[in-house]
């Protein structure tokens, strides 16, 4: 399915260190998008990969894309305890709709 | 702030009752979706449309769910008939939805609808 599949589904580490999570998904896409959610709240957009980007850099989010493996991975640098969310990746190809993980569920502890 | 708003925020209702919920998308995004989510679980895809034209509707959404965009700008969401496991935070998303186009989507805060 194009679904994508978040591992760990929990992450605890303390505030400084680094946070990776991976996404693996099953079909073709024409893009990966990551997106953060605070508990409650909507989904806020980080940042989208291209199939034919291997890496891309957003302030301390680093995104690397393999389609030859169809995985995705999200690094946060030198992580806040305002990082504390659900991260969920969406594989995305064509129709419009985007469909979720359980997502990982971040804490970062001061 | 993503500028796609949603009203009301929250929602408390009686099985039984019907409850209806507006979406007011960026107003340049051509295209505006509805997803579900249940607590600990990612959202699930309900339906989206371009403009005004509903183009897909997920098995998920029963007969007594429909949803409007009548003059392809807000949208509303109404259930019909609530009953407990209705109960969830339903979000709103809309993009440009252009050909070719990524498709990324802004998300709206969410409403949340509690049914007893």
């Amino acid at each position: 399915s194009q679904q994508g599949e978040e591992d760990p589904q929990a992450l605890s580490i303390q505030e400084g260190e680094n946070a990776t999570m991976n996404c693996s998904y099953k079909t073709s896409i024409n893009n990966l998008q990551w997106y953060r959610q605070n508990s409650g709240r909507g989904l806020v957009h980080l940042i989208l990969i291209r199939s034919n980007e291997r890496e891309k850099h957003s302030g301390r989010l680093r995104v690397t894309l393999d389609t030859s493996k169809k995985s995705s991975s999200l690094l946060i640098t030198a992580s806040r305890a305002a990082d504390t969310a659900s991260y969920f990746c969406a594989p995305y190809n064509q129709g419009g709709k985007l469909i979720f993980g359980q997502g990982t569920e971040l804490s970062v502890k001061p | 702030d993503t500028g796609v708003s949603q009203d009301p925020r929250h929602k408390i209702t009686k099985r039984g009752q019907n409850v209806t919920f507006r979406c007011d998308p960026i107003s340049e995004h051509n295209r505006l979706y509805w997803y579900r989510q249940t607590l600990g679980q990612g959202p699930e895809f309900l339906t989206y449309f371009q403009n005004e034209a509903q183009l897909e509707k997920s098995r998920l959404l029963s007969d007594r769910f429909s949803a409007e965009r009548p003059k392809g700008s807000f949208s509303t969401l109404e259930i019909q008939r609530t009953e407990q496991g209705d109960s969830a935070m339903y979000l709103c998303a809309s993009s440009l939805g252009l050909a070719g186009g990524q498709n990324e989507q802004f998300f709206g805060p969410g409403t949340r609808l509690t049914v007893l």
